[in-house]
């Protein structure tokens, strides 16, 4: 199995500019979760899903973030308006099962530069 | 809500020693616990998890960590340490509410020293 895909793995743009992120996860697995990793906050989970539909998208950090699934082996997260302090790594994992034992497996990253 | 302190953001040891790895954990219920590993510039990969079946878990790469209820720790060691250790680690605890949303520790930077 190839893992979790994301892409791009950096992405360098200027304030103001919509930034899309993307995330392909393990086939067959029905949760999958978007964090967010900076220096100051750590890694933070910003929104997770269950067979493609949000369930808790309480560390969202405002409105200008927003996440879709619109299938089952296709993920985004899109910045619109981005801004400076939206700089970091942010990561895409997926797992089988919402059991608390069930193992999350992460992406590589996306590494975020806002000018 | 649950949260996990790992007490060293810096631990430095020679190749050949032991590591150790500290973390504590806050929580009112039979917590679930990992330690995940991520290599600079990679993402996190786990290590090993407590599933409530055993105390001692036995993880990838020689790792291994112990769950201790009375002192709410699970610390990671590893009899001697290898240079391809040299990562940064993070305990996690599961939280209550709803399926698996993870909370990370602050990190530690493990450096092998030659």
């Amino acid at each position: 199995d190839a893992g979790v895909i994301q892409s791009p793995r950096h992405e360098v743009t200027e304030m103001g500019q919509e930034v899309t992120l993307r995330c392909k996860p393990i086939s067959g697995h029905d949760y999958l979760f978007w964090y967010r990793q900076t220096m100051m906050r750590g890694l933070e989970l910003l929104i997770y899903f269950n067979n493609n539909v949000p369930i808790d998208d309480s560390g969202m950090p405002e409105d200008r973030f927003s996440a879709k699934m619109p299938n089952a082996s296709f993920s985004t997260l899109k910045i619109q308006p981005s801004e400076p302090r939206d700089s970091a790594v942010y990561f895409c994992a997926s797992s089988s099962g919402g059991g608390k034992f069930d193992t999350q497996y992460f992406g590589p990253g996306t590494r975020l530069t806002v000018l | 809500a649950q949260s996990v302190t790992q007490l060293d953001s810096h631990v430095s040891v020679s190749e050949g020693t032991p590591v150790l790895l500290r973390c504590n954990y806050s929580s009112s219920y039979s917590p679930s616990l990992f330690w995940y590993v991520q290599h600079p510039n990679k993402g996190l990969q786990l290590l090993l998890k407590y599933t409530s079946a055993a105390t001692l878990v036995k993880g990838i790469n020689g790792f291994e960590a112990e769950f201790k209820k009375s002192e709410t720790s699970f610390h990671l060691t590893k009899p001697s340490a290898h240079m391809s250790d040299a990562a940064e680690y993070f305990c996690v605890v599961s939280d209550l509410g709803g399926a698996q949303k993870l909370v990370f520790g602050q990190g530690t930077r493990l450096t092998i020293n030659p």
